[in-house]
């Protein structure tokens, strides 16, 4: 299985909405990544969790909270978005370091629109 | 810091070769990879390399020189469906988390024409 799952595929919701992504893997993978990618842009980084707990957090505004429940799950939590944090939502899962490999397995995305 | 730069768009015929080049500057270094991401859709991993010079997978090849902080991506017998963005990413060396953070350039437009 070398498939990422992430529901749902399209998200609408309002400025006062509070709603949850979700990314899910068995891979065995240890690192989860959430990313966010606007139109015709590369994916932005925003989070990375290595054996379940949080690493990076890359300045990502405090609306924006992830979870990480157990090695397979990946949350991203949303409250109080603004506009412009309409775009696809990506989740990633990869092998920790010391492995060659093959980089970070993307899964569909999540695209949210926010009104 | 990070700064990958490629170029913004390209053009090419089916059936011909196209060449998408990628420079780096970057505070780590510990491989860099190629994506592709057809409009709308997450990107897929086309190659990786590590180490200097040419890895080949059918008709995309990947070359990279560290000391240059440069790669290309090389595609062969070009097909409609190669049109997508073509993405390099730079791996970090993870520090003490372990976790393999990546960098993405800007991305290339590439588009195929019969």
């Amino acid at each position: 299985d070398t498939e990422v799952t992430q529901t749902p595929k399209h998200l609408v919701m309002g400025m006062t909405n509070k709603k949850s992504l979700k990314c899910e893997q068995h891979m065995g993978h240890r690192a989860m990544y959430w990313y966010k990618q606007k139109a015709k842009k590369p994916p932005e980084l925003m989070f990375v969790y290595s054996y379940e707990k949080l690493s990076i957090n890359e300045s990502v505004p405090s609306r924006f909270s992830p979870e990480c429940p157990n090695s397979s799950l990946l949350n991203l939590h949303l409250h109080a978005l603004q506009p412009e944090d309409s775009a696809l939502y990506l989740c990633a899962s990869s092998q920790v370091i010391g492995d060659r490999g093959w980089g970070q397995y993307f899964g569909p995305g999540t695209r949210l629109t926010v009104t | 810091g990070q700064n990958i730069d490629q170029p913004t768009e390209m053009t090419a015929t089916e059936g011909a070769i196209v060449q998408i080049n990628c420079t780096y500057q970057t505070s780590g270094f510990n491989g860099l990879f190629w994506y592709q991401q057809h409009a709308g859709e997450a990107p897929t991993f086309l190659s990786y390399n590590v180490l200097d010079g040419l890895e080949e997978k059918g008709r995309f090849s990947s070359f990279l020189s560290r000391s240059k902080g440069y790669s290309y991506l090389l595609l062969k017998e070009l097909q409609m469906k190669d049109s997508a963005s073509y993405l390099c990413a730079v791996r970090d060396a993870g520090g003490q988390t372990g976790a393999n953070n990546l960098f993405f350039g800007t991305g290339t437009r590439l588009t195929v024409i019969p």
